[in-house]
């Protein structure tokens, strides 16, 4: 079971924004930058989004970032059926020493 | 263009060891982070170790359970990284990721990620 806290899914229809949280602790989301990856199984994950909203070159604007205190969010905005995969937010965190992923939120597109 | 591929998975028996290795090429393999991250069947992602750029300390850093039993490298020479994988236990089985860091240490975000290479313990 993860530190980092999740829904283990969400869903929405195509045009729709749906938003993905992370709940963590001051040793982690509290006191380190929030990073966000896309996996479709079976492929290698990609950044998604990096330092808690910056998004890497070639990602599109539909995706953002927040974070306040101990949790994060993922947003994504005109949904698109390519966007159907499963969504992990990632964090160091400082007493552990380690790279902390959350469970995965798996994403459907209705 | 960055490209990183893993090799080295494949079928092992309880108790059993083995390496994995990991490519790099596309950029100065030196001043960045590293790091091994795996997803088993059926659960998430779960980061298993990472290692500083050689031009700042190499430090590594595993998660919990695989501390005392795997140990992460590179090799500056070659580009590549390595994980020496012993006494592997069944919860060790999984795609295993190679994946290189934005900055010179494990706490920066992963940029870039190999295909992966399956690691199977089973008798």
């Amino acid at each position: 079971q993860s530190v980092l806290t999740r829904p283990p899914s969400a869903s929405g229809t195509p045009g729709q924004r749906v938003t993905i949280s992370c709940s963590g602790s001051s040793s982690n989301i509290g006191s380190e930058t929030v990073n966000w990856y896309q996996h479709l199984p079976g492929t290698a994950p990609k950044l998604l989004i990096y330092n808690n909203n910056q998004r890497p070159s070639g990602v599109p604007e539909r995706f953002s970032g927040s974070k306040s205190g101990n949790s994060a969010s993922l947003a994504i905005s005109g949904l698109q059926s390519e966007d159907e995969a499963d969504y992990y937010c990632a964090t160091w965190d400082d007493t552990l020493h380690g790279l902390l992923f959350g469970g995965g939120t798996k994403l459907t597109v209705l | 263009e960055v490209q990183l591929l893993e090799s080295g998975g494949g079928l092992v028996q309880p108790g059993g060891s083995l390496r994995l290795s990991c490519e790099a090429s596309g950029f100065t393999f030196d001043t960045y982070a590293m790091n091994w991250v795996r997803h088993p069947p059926g659960k998430g992602l779960e980061w298993v170790s990472g290692i500083s750029s050689t031009t700042t300390s190499s430090d590594t850093y595993y998660v919990e359970s695989v501390k005392g039993r795997f140990t992460i490298s590179t090799d500056s020479s070659k580009n590549t990284l390595f994980l020496q994988m012993n006494s592997l236990r069944a919860e060790d089985t999984a795609v295993y990721y190679c994946a290189k860091g934005r900055g010179s240490s494990p706490w920066y975000a992963l940029d870039y990620w190999g295909q992966g290479t399956l690691v199977t313990v089973s008798s």
